[in-house]
């Protein structure tokens, strides 16, 4: 089967740091994305690893662990319009992607 | 602005209707995903086409259809259509529809079935 776990809510204040996890059982790996999502809004992307290790872009970086099956979006720097829904996503197959649920970030004053 | 362009952005309907949501691609991007996303179940794939060509097909219902046309855009048909089938659709575009490439979102029809 396939699984995809993100918590489901987390909350921070501005100006600091927040890790979203997600871990992953898929039949197959072609890459990890993390898409950003406000309210109503389109998904938009923000960053894809397929080696182990760390991208950084910014404020925002993402790890993973091909042998542990988990990845993480580290946000910096946290602004208020950060407040939104981050979507882990596996491309098993080299087509479509594979969405967890989704991590509702909300940042406060 | 994603450059994949979805009409209309709403819709309102009854049950047992039929609807076709339209989508255009980026320019130069050959593959088209359409995904359903509601409340509870988050963002679910249905299906995908490269260059007019069904490639990859997801939890897509037997009432549900699509097809890419010549000029690449693609159409999303729902028919028979009951309360369930309220969500957010969003087609994605992508070069090649391989992997390591990123989808690019259009801004989503919201259907509500009355």
């Amino acid at each position: 089967g396939q699984n995809i776990d993100q918590p489901t809510e987390m909350t921070a204040t501005e100006g600091a740091i927040v890790q979203i996890n997600c871990t992953y059982q898929t039949s197959g790996f072609n890459g990890l994305f993390w898409y950003q999502q406000h309210a109503g809004e389109a998904p938009t992307f923000l960053s894809y690893n397929v080696l182990d290790g760390l991208e950084e872009k910014g404020r925002f970086s993402s790890f993973l662990s091909r042998s542990k099956g988990y990845s993480y979006l580290l946000l910096k720097e946290l602004q208020m319009k950060d407040s939104a829904s981050y979507l882990c996503a596996v491309d098993q197959a080299g087509t479509a992607l594979i969405f967890g649920k989704g991590t509702t970030l909300s940042v406060s004053s | 602005d994603s450059g994949v362009t979805q009409t209309p952005k709403h819709l309102i309907t009854a049950t047992g209707q039929r609807v076709t949501l339209r989508c255009s691609p980026r320019s130069g991007d050959l593959s088209v995903y359409w995904y359903q996303q509601s409340l509870d179940q988050g963002l679910q794939f249905l299906i995908q086409y490269y260059n007019g060509e069904e490639r990859a097909k997801g939890n897509i219902l037997e009432r549900f259809s699509a097809q890419q046309f010549p000029d690449l855009h693609s159409e999303l048909n729902l028919s028979s259509l009951e309360l369930g089938d309220s969500a957010l659709y969003f087609c994605a575009s992508s070069v090649t529809g391989g992997g390591n490439q990123p989808q690019h979102f259009g801004d989503g029809t919201r259907l509500s079935i009355l």
